[in-house]
């Protein structure tokens, strides 16, 4: 299957800094990619939908100052959490599918981040 | 909210044993399913998906069935092994739109 590949897969930043996650389709082109959250022992939950070459369409409660998209190309799309703050902390997990496609979703490996 | 669930947080069961895992969705536009299984600290890795069209697909060892009538989901894991030990989702998608994922079953299987 296609590979979506997420880096880093893990990082610890002081609170009040700002860290890029990024996401790449190795294989494929992606003109619309999804960002998740997940707490432990939770679910994923759905954070933004990130369009090539436009804006990111952020689902209702996520902060769109706080968690910056930028999809300059059909193969990377990254999320900046910007002034992080211990809340923060999370496993964050982009995904991608084909383009023009209703077909599975492929998941990069996902990034720890701690925030202390 | 969530607009995907499972039935059960946990499913304990013995190595050799069957193992089924439901799900239930409460969007009928939804067209497409997917069930999932991911291991700590790594992405959910793909597992089988269904169309609305079908109500039921087999792959190696798992079957999923589709009851549109209901809105119910499940995955059926054949001669269960200790390496198919995972949290498993649902996730639920219509026209290419994001997933939306149900709350996860814990699957633990022993020796």
């Amino acid at each position: 299957g296609a590979v979506v590949s997420q880096h880093p897969s893990r990082v610890i930043c002081k609170s009040g800094t700002s860290v890029k996650i990024e996401c790449r389709s190795l294989d494929f082109q992606a003109t619309t990619m999804f960002w998740y959250r997940q707490f432990p022992k939770k679910s994923l939950m759905l954070m933004a939908t990130s369009n090539e070459g436009s804006k990111a369409t952020y689902e209702q409660g996520v902060e769109k100052d706080k968690f910056l998209i930028n999809h300059a190309s059909l193969t990377l799309s990254t999320l900046t959490v910007t002034s992080a703050h211990p809340e923060d902390s999370s496993f964050y997990i982009c995904s991608a599918r084909l383009q023009g496609s209703n077909t599975e979703a492929f998941f990069g490996q996902g990034t720890r981040l701690t925030v202390v | 909210g969530e607009s995907v669930g499972l039935h059960l947080p946990t499913l304990s069961v013995q190595e050799g044993d069957n193992s089924i895992i439901n799900c239930a969705y409460s969007n009928s536009a939804s067209d497409y399913f997917i069930w999932y299984k991911q291991e700590s600290g790594k992405g959910p890795q793909f597992i089988i998906d269904i169309r609305s069209n079908m109500d039921k697909r087999q792959g190696q060892r798992v079957t999923v069935l589709l009851n549109k009538t209901v809105k119910h989901l499940s995955l059926q894991i054949a001669a269960t092994q200790p390496g198919d030990s995972a949290v498993y989702f649902c996730a639920e998608t219509q026209a290419g739109t994001a997933l939306i994922f149900g709350k996860g079953t814990t699957l633990s299987v022993s020796s």
